[in-house]
């Protein structure tokens, strides 16, 4: 069936270096890739879409990258901070049949 | 401007008690998503609506789960009788039509945890 899964469960960056977390998904027909923060006890909180006619784009400190070919996304995080330590999830969005489905999530651990 | 709002943000049962969560979306959101999120994993649809209308409820256990949005804002998810597998949180979601503002962002309340003993 469709699904949207992460490489990596767990990733422990030093404060300041980049992060890179990964996705990988099945279905080629969704049309918008998108990252989620959730922090303990809240709710899942948008950080940047991608259009599936788009290979990258750029937010504050944050780039989504789109490899359709292999049927990858990613998220770069630029320097980064104890406050971007959470899980991070990533969907995807089919507008053919309305689904908007997760991924298991990563969790991001920023040391100091 | 206020952002989904849910309640309980906690609540603790036992088995074969019945359960009912209350989400009020942001306002002018016509698309209404209750998620299931176990630990560890990502939000599972259970429900959406559009406006007053449940539009997609394939993934919603009938047996045992109900919902409703009545006059096409805030809406209710009930449980009953619950089961100890039904221990998550529960989050509710809302977005304008979908495409309307050129985004994928959904707008999560932050969830109301349930406990089944």
């Amino acid at each position: 069936g469709e699904s949207v899964g992460l490489h990596l469960p767990t990733l422990s960056v030093q404060e300041g270096d980049n992060s890179i977390i990964n996705c990988a998904y099945s279905n080629s027909a969704s049309d918008y890739f998108i990252w989620y923060k959730q922090e303990s006890g809240k709710g899942p909180q948008f950080i940047i879409d991608i259009r599936s006619n788009m290979d990258k784009r750029q937010g504050q400190r944050v780039t989504v990258l789109l490899n359709k070919t292999v049927k990858h996304l990613s998220l770069q995080i630029a320097a980064t901070q104890p406050g971007d330590s959470a899980v991070y999830f990533c969907a995807e969005f089919t507008s053919g049949t309305y689904k908007y489905i997760f991924g298991t999530g990563t969790r991001l651990k920023v040391l100091a | 401007e206020a952002g989904v709002v849910q309640s309980p943000r906690y609540k603790i049962i036992e088995k074969k008690q019945p359960v009912a969560f209350w989400c009020n979306p942001i306002s002018g959101h016509n698309t209404l998503y209750w998620y299931l999120q176990n630990l560890g994993q990502g939000p599972e649809l259970l429900i959406r609506y559009e406006n007053e209308e449940a539009v997609d409820d394939s993934q919603l256990p009938k047996d045992r789960f109900s919902a409703e949005r009545l006059k096409g804002v805030d809406s209710t998810l009930k449980i009953q009788p619950a089961e100890l597998g039904d221990s998550a949180v529960y989050l509710c979601a809302s977005s304008l039509a979908f495409g309307s503002e050129d985004t994928g962002e959904l707008f999560f309340g932050e969830g109301s945890r349930l406990t089944v003993l």
